[in-house]
């Protein structure tokens, strides 16, 4: 089974901080993702990465940046985190399909409150 | 602008019943499609997927049915269980944005024993 863990469940930071979210995949995995999930809102894409040190801007990228260092970890960085950046955050992975589309597995996701 | 809806925020249903579970899309160029399942306190779960060459596929209890023409899928799930309460997502992708998933809002599905 596809392990996705993220590092910490829930987070109470301060506005202004900056934030770090860990996520690691067992798996060897090529692509990992963030996201956010809000009420009504479904989730909605961050960034992407689909190599070490490569990524791409999602749908709502302002105010995040990301970090790949390694196959296996996907960080996402609030650089000056502010109230409406309050969320469920996931992590997710999943095998460079080519053609041929595969399906993501997610972590359980980290509840962050910016204060 | 949405584009992928799922426009009943909640369905209840009555165990060993038929859950429908219903979502909208706008974009023709999506071509692949997803169901997840998600509990409280944990992330998405896949559970079905579909391709646009397809009409229908079945996976046990799920089934998910796509109609090109009207831009509709929905998932079936029978017989409806109390542990298949949970939150549904659809997603869709294009061929040429395999990685990209677009997220319906979701449909929080609550199965009485």
């Amino acid at each position: 089974d596809v392990k996705v863990t993220q590092s910490s469940r829930y987070l109470v930071k301060r506005t202004g901080e900056k934030v770090f979210l860990e996520c690691v995949q067992d798996m060897d995995h090529e692509n990992m993702f963030w996201y956010r999930q809000d009420p009504g809102l479904g989730l909605r894409l961050i960034y992407f990465s689909y190599d070490v040190k490569m990524k791409e801007k999602g749908d709502i990228p302002e105010g995040y940046s990301v970090s790949r260092e390694k196959k296996e970890r996907f960080s996402l960085i609030l650089e000056s985190a502010s109230t409406n950046q309050t969320s469920m955050y996931l992590c997710a992975s999943s095998i460079f399909g080519g053609y041929s589309n595969q399906p993501q597995h997610f972590g359980d996701g980290t509840r962050l409150s910016i204060l | 602008d949405q584009q992928v809806k799922q426009n009943s925020p909640s369905l209840s249903v009555q165990e060993g019943r038929i859950s429908i579970l219903n979502c909208d899309y706008t974009n023709s160029m999506f071509d692949y499609f997803l169901w997840y399942k998600k509990y409280p306190a944990e992330g998405p779960t896949f559970l079905i997927s579909i391709s646009s060459i397809k009409d229908k596929n079945e996976d046990g209890r799920f089934t998910v049915f796509l109609n090109k023409s009207a831009k509709h899928l929905s998932l079936h799930i029978v017989p409806s269980q109390p542990g298949d309460s949970a939150v549904y997502f659809c997603a869709a992708s294009e061929m040429d944005s395999s990685y990209k998933l677009i997220f319906g809002s979701g449909t929080r599905l609550l199965v009485r024993p």
